[in-house]
């Protein structure tokens, strides 16, 4: 059974701060998704990264891909309030059934 | 383009009644699942289908049942609601299961057993 924790569990900062939020697992994934979701929807997609140590940039929004293929971390740079949301994580354990992290609650403060 | 459709947005269901949440995508994609969200326990898979005439089990399938008739459609089906299936249900589709596809979701269906 792979062990999947995203940390923090909730963050709360003022706006125009940066922060950074990870997703750690204790098997080996051969990529991983992110995604966003608003209040009363559903999860959107972010970003995909497939390669190990791989950085991705979305606007202000740095995705990494641990070198262990283990772990990743978003980091998003001059937060706004339009960042506000949970943030999950899932991991490609190479079967059928999609695994979620419990997620990371962000409220970005004007 | 609708994407991923789920019906109602909104129920309330007394103990032991029957219901079928409604789900249907358009966009031709192979692989459905069923999601339920409830407060610190993120995401957890019920059903998941690979194609039309196959489905299997997820982590938390008991009291539920789906069928997958049709590529478009995967319903979920709760046959005698318990309490303790209150919480918000999501529907996904993508192209092939694993992630490098992306999955899109619907936006739930809130649920709620008196």
């Amino acid at each position: 059974t792979q062990l999947l924790e995203q940390s923090p569990q909730f963050l709360s900062i003022q706006e125009g701060e940066n922060l950074t939020v990870y997703c750690n697992s204790s098997s080996v994934f051969s990529s991983l998704q992110w995604y966003r979701q608003e209040p009363g929807e559903g999860p959107v997609l972010l970003v995909t990264v497939v390669t190990g140590g791989e950085v991705k940039k979305l606007k202000r929004l740095t995705f990494q891909f641990g070198d262990a293929r283990k772990d990743s971390s978003l980091h998003i740079t001059a937060a706004q309030p339009g960042d506000t949301g949970l943030y999950l994580c899932t991991p490609d354990f190479g079967n059928e059934k999609l695994t979620f992290g419990t997620g990371t609650r962000l409220t970005i403060i004007p | 383009n609708a994407g991923v459709t789920q019906t109602p947005k909104f129920q309330v269901l007394k103990t032991g009644q029957s219901m079928t949440l409604q789900c249907a995508q358009d966009m031709n994609h192979e692989y459905m699942s069923w999601y339920r969200q409830d407060p610190g326990m993120g995401l957890r898979l019920i059903h998941y289908s690979v194609g039309a005439g196959i489905t299997d089990q997820g982590e938390v399938p008991n009291g539920y049942n789906v069928s997958r008739s049709t590529t478009e459609d995967f319903p979920l089906r709760l046959l005698s609601a318990a309490p303790s299936q209150t919480s918000v249900y999501f529907c996904a589709s993508s192209p092939n299961p694993g992630v490098n596809y992306g999955y899109t979701f619907g936006s739930g269906t809130r649920l709620t057993v008196v």
